[in-house]
């Protein structure tokens, strides 16, 4: 099993422009995450989507689109990048909410210029 | 509003101390407390899950123990080697199941 797997793993961005980073697990896990990991600070969660089909807002997600249109995927979207963005990137999946251990992906590297 | 808070910010020993890392919350209706482990440009590892209903959890030379009325979680590293250096992160899961994350401890065992 890959577990969860981020592509890409870079990017640089100008402002303005935009970008979907996605995250797959092949753990046939209902809860996906999306957090942004800044210098300093604590994970921030951005979207989750508790199963195929429905996604929820965190505590940062303007700016911020999602998608959970298969169960194994779950995308992110920029649609028009500013430098406060520049950030890594987590996904995270669980089998469910509360109780369950949360998986990560690799992270992304991105930087808004 | 949970605030979680990890001090101190970085640590450094020689190889073979014992340690602990400690981790504080400021709203103790918790779900459970979680500890991660996070090696530089990787992802984050779940080292131990606690919940709410329990006091402790071990797994090999690590021991989490969680104590809700005071706020505190703490993280017992059992002889301790080069290998064990990483950022250590907690994060304590609110009412919404949603994890609400500390800045972490950047750990540095010395040989």
């Amino acid at each position: 099993n890959a577990g969860v797997t981020q592509t890409p793993k870079f990017r640089v961005l100008k402002t303005g422009q935009s970008m979907t980073l996605l995250c797959a697990q092949d753990m046939n896990h209902e809860y996906m995450y999306w957090y942004r990991q800044d210098p300093g600070m604590g994970l921030r969660l951005i979207h989750y989507s508790v199963g195929e089909g429905t996604t929820a807002k965190g505590e940062v997600p303007d700016g911020y689109n999602v998608s959970r249109l298969k169960k194994q995927n779950f995308l992110l979207g920029l649609e028009s990048a500013a430098p406060s963005q520049t950030s890594v990137y987590f996904c995270a999946s669980s089998l469910s909410g509360g109780a369950s251990e949360q998986y990560f992906g690799p992270g992304t590297r991105l930087t808004v210029t | 509003k949970q605030e979680v808070t990890q001090i101190p910010a970085a640590l450094s020993v020689p190889e073979g101390e014992n340690l602990v890392l400690n981790c504080s919350f400021t709203d103790s209706a918790i779900y459970n407390l979680q500890w991660f482990r996070q090696d530089p440009g990787k992802g984050l590892t779940s080292l131990l899950l606690i919940q709410s209903s329990q006091r402790e959890q071990t797994s090999g030379r690590l021991n989490a123990s969680l104590d809700k009325s005071s706020g505190r979680s703490t993280l017992y590293i059992a002889a301790s080697q080069p290998g064990d250096s990483a950022t250590y992160l907690c994060a304590a899961s609110d009412s919404n199941y949603q994890l609400i994350w500390g800045a972490g401890t950047k750990l540095i065992i010395k040989p």
